[in-house]
């Protein structure tokens, strides 16, 4: 079965960095795109960016340029989620969550199938 | 635009049906994904490609779409129900996601 497992809970100080881990199982890990996705407390859902695990190549929401770099280790099914010079607007529960295509379709669909646990993030001093 | 737009909150009577719509440019273009997301939980997929739910969803979700416009209908509605529903979509240029802000709906 499909899989996708975070690595635990962070507590960063302002200004640090932290390097979030999702490891795939169940499937052909180069096949999908993997996204990142946070929520802050009592927020909405806020989209980052993703990574083509088969390339390499990234995509990323404008707001984060600069500051978030995804990765990937094919050789272990991984993908990872850097975030520079946090804050506390950080402070969030971050997600990875697996990208899938319906093309068969009058408009193209596409849509989150797995999603990992999640991992919490506190920015605090 | 890249937005899409939900009702931040409904309430709907147990075994009564409610509908959640999205709005948003993109929706033209490109078929919404609905999510449930229970408190404390990650988001779960309930609706994609329009009206295709993923297996272990009841058949009491369905989707449909319209100009730019996509609707998730719960058909008796269960207290399980009660969550946040997100949509989504690529956005116009098709390279990034989009999020609506999502709406909690309450089961009475």
């Amino acid at each position: 079965q499909v899989q996708l497992v975070q690595s635990g809970a962070e507590v960063k100080k302002p200004g640090a960095s932290v390097k979030v881990s999702c490891e795939a199982s169940g499937y052909t890990f180069s096949a999908y795109y993997i996204h990142w996705v946070r929520q802050a407390p009592g927020q909405g859902l806020e989209w980052m960016g993703w990574i083509n695990p088969n390339s390499g190549g990234t995509h990323y929401e404008q707001k984060f340029e600069g500051r978030v770099t995804m990765t990937r280790d094919t050789s272990i099914s991984a993908a990872y989620m850097e975030l520079n010079r946090l804050t506390s607007d950080d402070t969030a529960v971050y997600y990875c969550a697996r990208e899938d295509e319906d093309s068969s379709t009058l408009y193209a669909s596409y849509y989150f199938d797995y999603w990992g646990q999640g991992t919490l993030v506190t920015v605090s001093s | 635009s890249s937005e899409l737009t939900q009702d931040p909150a409904l309430s709907v009577a147990l075994g009564q049906t409610v509908r959640i719509t999205c709005q948003g440019d993109s929706l033209r273009n490109y078929y919404g994904s609905w999510y449930q997301q229970r408190p404390g939980q990650a988001p779960i997929l309930v609706i994609y490609a329009q009206n295709n739910r993923p297996s272990g969803i009841p058949d009491r979700f369905s989707g449909s779409s319209s100009g730019n416009t996509a609707s998730l209908t719960i058909t008796g509605a269960q207290a399980e129900d009660a969550a946040d529903y997100y949509c989504n979509s690529r956005d116009s240029s098709g390279s990034s996601v989009i999020f609506g802000g999502g709406t909690k709906l309450t089961v009475l």
